[in-house]
């Protein structure tokens, strides 16, 4: 069964950084593209970042694009999010998200782990 | 970026009821369209791929139609576990966007 579970999420004043995590099982990591995605309390999803299966491209939310890097560890199946210069507006759950096929080109996300809940507030 | 924009941004209907949730594109994407369930404490679900491609497990009262820029997502038998919002996603080009989402609420 996929598993997917985050982990470093937390309360962070704005112009902090945070280190999230996404550890991965049930699958072969390697093999997928991964996301990262966020919900704001009382809003839809909003996209953050794409590495593809094997790290060599990275693509980013123009809101995050900058501050946040997407990185993953296919030896340890493990998705990292590094955010720098938090801002108050990045405040959501962070949900790491596997790409629908293998090999990418199918960023359709499915499934989404649980989140990790990002505060940043002063 | 492609803005996706859902309606209605909320509906009330009945056990048994046929729901119809509208998603267009501010330009054409294809098939590339995906739409997800979403219940209160918990994270998106994937319903439908490629605008109309059941994921595993979905029952079968959940479909989708359209090409380009106009997309539908139909449930012919509203059941009570049916009860959430849903979402459509394009993932034709980054930025990947959501539509507004839809609540479908208890008549």
């Amino acid at each position: 069964q996929v598993h997917l579970v985050e982990s470093g999420g937390g309360v962070v004043q704005p112009g902090k950084s945070l280190r999230l995590s996404c550890a991965a099982s049930g699958f072969t990591f390697s093999t997928y593209a991964m996301h990262w995605v966020r919900q704001a309390p009382g809003k839809g999803p909003e996209w953050v970042a794409i590495i593809s299966h094997d790290g060599s491209d990275k693509k980013y939310a123009d809101s995050v694009k900058g501050r946040f890097t997407i990185s993953r560890d296919n030896s340890n199946n493990t998705l990292y999010l590094q955010m720098d210069t938090l801002r108050t507006e990045d405040s959501a759950l962070y949900s790491c998200a596997r790409e629908g096929f293998r090999y990418g080109g199918s960023s359709w996300f499915d499934p989404w782990g649980q989140g990790t809940l990002v505060t940043v507030s002063s | 970026d492609i803005q996706m924009t859902q309606s209605p941004s909320s509906l009330s209907a009945s056990i048994g009821d046929r729901v119809t949730i509208t998603c267009r594109a501010s330009q054409g994407i294809s098939t590339w369209l995906a739409w997800y369930q979403k219940k209160p404490e918990t994270v998106p679900k994937a319903l439908i791929y490629a605008t109309s491609r059941l994921q595993d497990g979905v029952p079968s009262r959940f479909s989708g139609s359209g090409s380009g820029t106009e997309f539908t997502l139909t449930i012919t038998s509203l059941q009570p576990e049916d009860f959430a919002t849903y979402y459509c996603q394009q993932y034709d080009s980054d930025p990947f966007t959501f539509g507004g989402g839809t609540k479908v609420e208890i008549k």
